[in-house]
């Protein structure tokens, strides 16, 4: 089975461009999750999806970030205007409905570099 | 009271060493600990996880020990292999939540 998609894996933009990212999360997950790793802060929850609806934004740091899940196979983040702190590896993950028992499955990430 | 704290950062072992990553936590309704492998370029893969009811629990080369009274739990790799070169998180989660909540994580070198 495939794993959870996301692409682009490496994106090079510049300051105050809109910057799209894509996420295919594994069939019949009903959870899906966005993160932000950077070597400063770790890894950083941004926003979080049950059946495709926002449950939780308080990661997301201001209001050029914005997240949707149109359908259950799909989902983005946009940055609009992009900022040069904004570069980081962005991770997309599934897991299953149910308890959580902290099982996660990522991405390979996107790499952001906002120039 | 939601954080994890890891240590140490990074860390470098001999090839056959045992390598130690050790973290602590607040919220006593954490009732699931999982450690995360993520190699260069790909995603955090799980690795191996504990429930609080147990003390220790050994995959292979990989054993959490976890000390409930002392809110710490610990990840040892025996037999350290230059192919463990990696960064490893520990992480938590609560039954009824959602989140994951990691630690900053831990940058192995194994060397030959």
């Amino acid at each position: 089975d495939a794993g959870v998609i996301q692409s682009p894996r490496h994106e090079v933009t510049e300051m105050g461009q809109e910057v799209t990212l894509r996420c295919k999360p594994i069939s019949g997950h009903d959870y899906l999750f966005w993160y932000r790793q950077t070597m400063m802060r770790g890894l950083e929850l941004l926003i979080y999806f049950n059946n495709n609806v926002p449950i939780d934004d308080s990661g997301m740091p201001e209001d050029r970030f914005s997240a949707k899940m149109p359908n259950a196979s799909f989902s983005t983040l946009k940055i609009q205007p992009s900022e040069p702190r904004d570069s980081a590896v962005y991770f997309c993950a599934s897991r299953r409905g149910g308890r959580n028992t902290g099982e996660l499955f990522f991405g390979e990430g996107s790499r952001l570099t906002v120039l | 009271q939601q954080q994890v704290k890891q240590s140490p950062q990074s860390l470098i072992v001999q090839k056959g060493g045992i390598s130690i990553i050790n973290c602590a936590y607040e919220n006593t309704a954490f009732d699931y600990f999982p450690w995360y492998q993520q190699f260069p370029g790909k995603g955090p893969a799980l690795l191996i996880a504990i429930r609080p009811d147990v003390s220790e629990k050994k995959e292979g080369r990989f054993t959490i020990s976890f000390n409930k009274s002392a809110k710490q739990f610990s990840l040892h790799i025996m037999d350290s292999q230059p192919g463990d070169s990696a960064t490893y998180f520990c992480a938590a989660s609560r039954g009824g939540y959602q989140k994951v909540t990691f630690g900053t994580g831990t940058k192995l070198q194994v060397i030959p």
